[in-house]
């Protein structure tokens, strides 16, 4: 699976668009991106995945570059029980999944 | 229909003794997930199984560490002996192949060896 580089931390006041970057610049044609968040004491939850083209669902967007080597997660509002760490995923299948550090999303009240 | 059910929740045991955790993934799911969390290393997937069979245990720490899935329904992680650095939290996680790798995880078992 490709590696990404996501910031360890952001902050994001509450109300607010919250974006939260990750780097892949060696993604390879089949993969997709993934992410996931883990709120304190909690397993990880699955938030939304893409290929290439941006996705949306009731939770996030999924903004991916034309070239796909970078992606955001956007939040459009957040909130504070959007606290928690991000972790963004790379992976062509059914391979081992592996979690890096993730960003650690603190949203301000 | 219920997530990925894990037990005991909580444990706390003395060094030495043997630990069994337990696992149940979501019904239909044919990939199970265990992994281990701490501070210090993060989320690290230590073995996964496809249709009951272990696919891949490379991350398995060393030979105290032990994995089964007798049938699609159950798992098990069994440490023997326990170690206070194996104190962690521990989750266990499941997917079917369709969807790829979004996986389902259960809420983790604590496990403190003093």
């Amino acid at each position: 699976d490709a590696k990404t580089t996501q910031p360890p931390s952001m902050d994001c006041a509450e109300g607010r668009a919250a974006n939260l970057p990750c780097n892949h610049s060696t993604i390879s044609g089949n993969e997709y991106v993934y992410w996931y968040r883990q709120i304190h004491s909690q397993g990880p939850q699955y938030i939304i995945h893409g290929l290439k083209n941006n996705e949306t669902n009731e939770m996030a967007s999924l903004i991916i570059t034309e070239d796909r080597k970078s992606s955001t997660l956007i939040l459009p509002h957040a909130t504070l029980r959007d606290t928690a760490v991000y972790y963004c995923i790379v992976s062509g299948g059914y391979q081992k999944v592996t979690f890096g550090i993730g960003t650690k999303l603190q949203v301000i009240p | 229909d219920a997530g990925v059910i894990q037990s005991p929740r909580h444990e706390v045991t003395e060094m030495g003794q043997e630990v069994t955790l337990r696992c149940k993934p979501i019904s239909g799911h044919d990939y199970l997930f265990w992994y281990r969390q701490t501070m210090m290393r993060g989320l690290e997937l230590l073995i996964y199984f496809n249709n009951n069979v272990p696919i891949d245990d490379s991350g398995m720490p060393e030979d105290r560490f032990s994995a089964k899935m007798p049938n699609a329904s159950f798992s098990t992680l069994k440490i023997q002996p326990s170690e206070p650095r194996d104190s962690a939290v521990y989750f266990c996680a499941s997917t079917v192949t369709i969807s790829g790798n979004t996986i389902y995880f259960g809420e983790g078992s604590w496990l403190t060896v003093v």
